[in-house]
């Protein structure tokens, strides 16, 4: 079964305002990966976070991995309509990538 | 740089029928996963290929299977197809293995009828 879950599974927000999607795993985590999916596309890597409290920030972007590494965040301050899609965070063990249950994202202008 | 073609991107076949999917990853790259994404189970790993070795494979039945040639390229095969194969099958390409930033191609869309 999916041993990484994130939440919301939707969120709905209007332009400018902000959004956090969240990530939990039942397990240690080695690092954790970030993708993007817009609609009809495919997974684009948006990070990867290794140490323990890491944040790191990609211009709105802002992620963090949780001090025990087994939870990590994405926030997205003031939305914009490309923001749009839906939101993984990814585990790898060993040779194999297990994806989060997804977080989709839509924005209203 | 190119990046990660597959082909065919669109696929409708019969139950009991079998497919190939093919994938050429990103020139250098010698890992190749392959995921199936449908809406009720999500993003699921199938397997990964490394230098034409499987190095790992996720809880699919035996009839999916893959392999990897020397050049990289990679393929994946379902035989005796059910409903339940219908989905976006998606491989991503990397320099090394999961640990690594995966790069998607744009996958094949299997329906089966």
């Amino acid at each position: 079964g999916q041993q990484v879950m994130q939440i919301p599974q939707y969120q709905h927000v209007q332009e400018g305002e902000d959004f956090t999607t969240y990530c939990n795993s039942s397990t240690t985590l080695s690092n954790i990966q970030w993708y993007k999916q817009r609609p009809g596309g495919h997974p684009v890597f948006l990070i990867q976070l290794v140490k323990s409290g890491e944040v790191k920030k990609q211009k709105r972007l802002t992620f963090q991995f949780g001090e025990a590494k087994k939870n990590s965040s994405l926030h997205i301050t003031a939305t914009q309509t490309t923001d749009v899609g839906t939101y993984f965070c990814v585990k790898s063990s060993g040779d194999k990538l297990t994806f989060g249950t997804g977080t989709r994202l839509a924005v209203r202008p | 740089k190119a990046g990660v073609t597959q082909t065919p991107r669109y696929l409708i076949k019969t139950r009991g029928q079998q497919v190939t999917l093919s994938c050429s990853p990103i020139s250098g790259h010698r890992s190749v996963s392959w995921y199936q994404q449908t809406p009720g189970q999500g993003l699921q790993f199938l397997f990964e290929y490394f230098s034409e070795t499987q190095r790992n494979k996720g809880n699919f039945p035996g009839r999916f299977s893959g392999r990897q040639f020397s050049n990289s390229r990679s393929e994946m095969n379902v035989s005796t197809l059910e409903l339940g194969d219908s989905a976006l099958y998606l491989c991503a390409s990397s320099l090394a293995g999961a640990s690594y930033e995966q790069y998607f191609g744009p996958g094949t869309r299997l329906t089966v009828t």
